[in-house]
């Protein structure tokens, strides 16, 4: 069965400051994995996904990821984070290609001036 | 384009009745899913179609019903509603060429 964990549930940074989300996954065979953003009552908005390839992937507002196949990671990072970035954060993954997307329980980004 | 459209914005239901939740997209858009999103536990699949006349079964699909008649449209159906169906729900679609979700803005429906 396909799981995501995301084991903080809430992640403080200053601005200006690096800042990574973490998510490890477990699903058999090849991963697909994703990262998604929610504003306050809004609906999700796709940041990045890997599906092969460059291990390090890029993506929406300066984000990136990286896939770490012998740990099963797929953290997400911004180098310098802005109060704009602060908002609830979402890891998903699916098996092959399926639309059975399993998401993380969500870690909340806060960031402060 | 409008993207993906959910309505009601909001509903209050008494345990028992029926309602539906309306989704429509208008990217043409093959894949389309439902979820439910409940604090502490994220998004959870309830059902997904991967084409007009093609639905199955996600992670929560108890108490739901859904179809799906035309490529746009994929209303999901509370039967008999459970407070236990209290949540937030989203709809999403995708093409089949591209991996990346659209969501709807949601529908928060509070069962008394």
């Amino acid at each position: 069965a396909q799981s995501v964990a995301q084991p903080e549930d809430q992640v403080n940074v200053a601005e200006g400051n690096p800042l990574t989300v973490k998510c490890t996954y477990s699903v058999s065979g090849n991963p697909y994995l994703f990262w998604y953003v929610q504003y306050p009552n809004r609906g999700l908005q796709f940041l990045l996904k890997y599906i092969t390839g460059d291990n390090l992937v890029k993506g929406s507002y300066g984000f990136e990821a990286e896939f770490n196949k012998s740990q099963t990671s797929f953290h997400l990072k911004k180098p310098s984070a802005l109060v704009s970035d602060s908002a609830l954060y979402f890891c998903a993954v699916s098996r092959y290609n399926t639309d059975k997307l399993i998401f993380g329980t969500g870690t909340r980004l806060q960031v402060f001036p | 384009n409008a993207g993906v459209t959910q309505t009601p914005k909001f509903q209050v239901l008494k345990t028992g009745q029926s309602m539906t939740l309306q989704c429509a997209q208008d990217m043409n858009h093959e894949y389309m899913s439902w979820y439910r999103q409940d604090p502490g536990m994220g998004l959870r699949l309830i059902h997904y179609s991967v084409g007009a006349g093609i639905t199955d079964q996600g992670e929560v699909p108890n108490g739901y019903n859904v179809s799906r008649s035309t490529t746009e449209d994929f209303p999901l159906r509370l039967l008999s509603a459970a407070p236990s169906q209290t949540s937030v729900y989203f709809c999403a679609s995708r093409s089949s060429g591209n991996y990346e979700q659209y969501f709807g803005p949601g529908t928060r429906l509070t069962v008394t």
